[in-house]
């Protein structure tokens, strides 16, 4: 079975300061890894995900995530945070053979002015 | 391309009364999921439907929701009769390779 925690529930910063939100998983397989944002009365989008090869990933906003096997984490950070930002982040966690999504509890990023 | 559509938004049904959500996915997509959010918890795997047959529904919680995908095109997930501790956001994703799921907006279900 897989699991994926979401350290913090909630991360207050503000604008133009880095952020990480903390993700770690369990498995005993190999996974792929996926970072979701949901905005403020949308639904679901994929930021970045990671299949294979290089350990960093990114997104076309600027955020990052790296994943560590031997730390079982796959933390996503973003250098300066914008106000548009603001949004609840989801770590999630398949198989490689693409079935269901294992979320975290979700982290909710407030960037404050 | 259209996304993923889900209807209604909201629906707000008495304890005991029955409720359908409808998901349309991505046209093409032969992989459609159903994922539920109960009270700010984590979003939880409900099923998995590759074209109209059922793939994986290890997550249904019990009998009182039945799942359904006619022709492999538009699902439905019925909740009858529904209780209070179904109230939560439904969410439905297709996918065409199995490894990128497109999520739908939701629809937000209060039992009262």
């Amino acid at each position: 079975a897989q699991s994926v925690t979401q350290l913090d529930s909630q991360v207050p910063v503000f604008e133009e300061a880095p952020v990480e939100l903390r993700c770690n998983y369990s498995s005993s397989v190999s996974v792929y890894l996926f970072w979701y944002v949901q905005y403020p009365n949308q639904g679901l989008q994929l930021l970045l995900k990671y299949l294979s090869g290089s350990t960093l990933v990114e997104s076309i906003n600027g955020f990052e995530a790296e994943f560590n096997k031997s730390q079982t984490s796959f933390h996503l950070r973003k250098p300066s945070v914008h106000i548009s930002d603001t949004a609840e982040y989801f770590c999630a966690v398949s198989d490689p053979y693409g079935n269901k999504l294992v979320f975290g509890a979700g982290t909710i990023l407030r960037v404050k002015s | 391309e259209a996304g993923v559509t889900q209807f209604p938004s909201h629906s707000v049904i008495e304890k005991g009364q029955t409720v359908t959500l409808r998901c349309d996915p991505i046209s093409g997509h032969d992989n459609l999921y159903w994922y539920r959010r109960v009270m700010g918890k984590e979003i939880k795997f409900l099923l998995h439907f590759v074209k109209e047959s059922k793939q994986d529904e290890s997550g249904m919680p019990n009998n009182r929701f039945l799942a359904e995908r006619t022709g492999g095109t538009y699902s439905t997930l019925k909740v009858q009769p529904a209780e209070l501790e179904d109230s939560g956001v439904y969410f439905c994703a297709s996918s065409q390779d199995t490894v990128e799921q497109y999520f739908g907006p939701g629809t937000r279900l209060t039992v009262t």
